[in-house]
């Protein structure tokens, strides 16, 4: 059963960096696109950023992140990460990893697998 | 960026109701849309993808379709574990954007 279960979150102040870890099983890691996607605390979902499989080598921000926040991943450790920095109170939600129906995102079949999310705090 | 809206933002429903759910594309996204069903603390689970394929052991009182730009997820017998919040989500081009969400609540 492909699993997905992220790490990382917590309390941190303006202005501050986190790092959040994704672990991949049950499914060839390297071969699929994976995507971050976070909840403001009782609103709606937004994308965050995706990468593609590492033989493509792309990445995709939102505005909203574009500069402060990195994605990266680690194929030999089935890791999926993203790094947070300058961090503002508007980032503070939950963070989902997750993955496509199929190896790539981008006109693909919908995110069939989540992972349970991680909780980004980010106040003084 | 392509703009999803979403309506109603709320709706009120008996067990046993007909329920649709409408998601508006500001622009032509061919059939690259998804809908999911979220419960509070949950993460969200996949319903339908590529506009109207039923996901693999979603329920087949689920159905979605679509007309152009306008993308419907449908519920023809409500029951009491489809009570929470729905969105749409279209995988065109990134920027990847999702609807506002629509919660459905019990009357």
């Amino acid at each position: 059963e492909v699993q997905l279960v992220e790490s990382g979150g917590g309390l941190v102040e303006p202005g501050g960096s986190l790092r959040l870890s994704c672990i991949g099983s049950a499914f060839t890691f390297s071969s699929y696109s994976m995507i971050w996607v976070r909840q403001t605390p009782g609103k709606g979902l937004d994308w965050v950023s995706s990468i593609s499989s590492s033989s493509w080598g792309r990445t995709y921000y939102a505005d909203s992140v574009k500069g402060r926040f990195t994605i990266s991943r680690d194929d030999a450790q089935n890791s999926l990460f993203l790094q947070l920095n300058s961090l503002r109170a508007e980032d503070t939600a939950v963070y989902y990893c997750a993955r496509g129906r199929q190896t790539s995102v981008l006109r693909g079949q919908g995110v069939g697998y989540w992972g349970q999310g991680t909780l980004v705090t980010v106040s003084s | 960026d392509i703009q999803l809206t979403q309506s109603p933002s709320f709706l009120s429903a008996s067990v046993g109701d007909r329920v649709t759910i409408s998601c508006r594309a500001s622009q032509d996204i061919s059939s690259f849309l998804a809908w999911y069903q979220q419960k509070p603390g949950k993460a969200p689970k996949l319903l339908i993808y590529g506009a109207s394929t039923l996901q693999s052991g979603v329920p087949s009182r689920f159905s979605g379709s679509e007309s152009g730009t306008e993308f419907t997820l449908t519920i023809t017998s409500l029951q009491p574990e489809d009570f929470a919040t729905y969105y749409c989500q279209q995988f065109d081009s990134y920027p990847l954007t999702f609807g506002g969400g629509t919660k459905v609540e019990i009357k």
